[in-house]
Parts: C-alpha cells; structure tokens; sequence
C-alpha cells in the first residue's frame, strides 16, 4: 500500500532554513506528480507546491515563492522541500501528498515546523 | 488565490443528511470539474473522499456524494454516522495552475 513519511521537521529561528523529505513507497513513484501541504496549528490546509512525476514542471503558493523550492530524487523515491528565509507564519506540519490528476489521493503524517526565537 | 468559502460548523443526527458548500470563482471551483474533498479527524493526516467534484475513490463509502452547480461545490454525506464526525475540507485546481482549499467545516453529530 501506499506509504509516505515524512521527515525533517523541528524548531528553527526565524531567517533560517530547513529541508523537508518525504519518503516514498508501495507506489512507482517516477509516475506520480506529488504536493507538499502545510496546516499550522488549531488552522486549515493550505497547499504549498506542486512537482511534476519527471520535476520538469513546478509550481508554488504565493505564500512561499522564493524562498521555498520542491525537489524530487526518482532514484531515491524521495521528495524533498528545501525552505529558506523562514517565518514565524510558515509554522506547520507539513504534509507530502501524492497527486492523483488534480487531487491528493495519499498523504503522510506529517511533520512539524516550527519557528521560533 | 483567496481561500474557498465553507461555512465553519455544520451539524447533524445520526441517520440524517447534511451538505458542506463550498464558493469560489470562475477561477477555480466554476472553471474546472476539478474540486476534491477530504476527512480530517484530530490529529491525523487528511483522506480523500470525493475527487473531481463528484467521484467516490475505492473504499469509501457511497453515503458520501459530490456536486457542483456554478461557483459552488457541495459535500452530501447521507446516513450521518458517529464516525463522520471530522472536519472536512473542499480544494480547487485554480486558473494559476495552483491549488487551493477551503477553510474547513468541523461536522458535529449530535
């Protein structure tokens, strides 16, 4: 079955930078399109990138351009969310989420960001 | 992109219908058949329950239904049972090719 875990998570000050990665298995993951998804705490969901199955097309929240990138290893059925310049307001779990046309059809548990002096 | 329009609580008996709306644009929920809805119970990760505003993935169940009708996307879950108690969250494909959710509707059954 479909299993991704995330991990990377933790506290950082605010300026700094973090990266994400997200675990894959139980699918082929080099045909699947995948998002990160973030939700800060007690908040909604809010999606965060998109990367296509091959990394040649990606695309990001207003919220987090230029400061974030998605990446994917296909050798490594790894994800990966290199964040930069962080914010109080990017504190979250963060999910990965398997894209499935133009929805999210398998997500992780998550993993929490938090930043913070 | 402004988040989708969900009203915050919705509430119900067991055995009763109830339907989440969700409102958008023409940039979004009206301008494409790509609206997905998905189950949050606290403290875990979402689940897809409806996909391309009205298809059921396997495994779920056939009281959970979804239409569409102009800007506004609606979630009908039928035979309310005490396990559907959750929140539940409508997203879009949008014109920027981005995605966006709604801000969610915590479903009470009484």
């Amino acid at each position: 079955q479909v299993q991704l875990v995330e991990s990377g998570g933790g506290v950082v000050q605010p300026g700094g930078s973090l990266r994400l990665s997200c675990a894959a298995s139980g699918f082929t993951f080099n045909n699947y399109g995948m998002h990160w998804v973030r939700q800060a705490p007690g908040k909604g969901l809010e999606w965060v990138a998109f990367i296509r199955y091959d990394g040649s097309y990606i695309h990001y929240a207003d919220s987090v351009k230029g400061r974030f990138t998605i990446s994917r290893d296909n050798s490594k059925n790894t994800l990966y969310l290199q964040m930069n310049s962080l914010r109080a307001e990017d504190t979250a779990v963060y999910y990965c989420a398997k894209g499935a046309g133009y929805s999210f059809d398998s997500w992780g548990q998550g993993t929490l960001v938090t930043v913070s002096s | 992109q402004s988040a989708l329009t969900q009203p915050a609580s919705v509430s119900g008996s067991p055995g009763q219908s109830i339907t989440i709306s969700c409102t958008g644009t023409s940039s979004d929920v009206g301008g494409y058949n790509y609206v997905s809805w998905y189950q949050q119970h606290p403290g875990k990760a979402p689940k897809l329950m409806i996909y391309d505003v009205s298809k059921r993935p396997s495994g779920v169940s056939n009281r959970f239904s979804g239409s569409k009708s102009g800007n506004t996307a609606s979630l009908t879950i039928s035979g309310l049972q005490a396990e559907d108690e959750a929140d539940y969250y409508c997203s879009s494909y949008t014109s920027s090719s981005t995605w966006v959710f709604g801000g969610g509707t915590k479903l009470t059954v009484l």
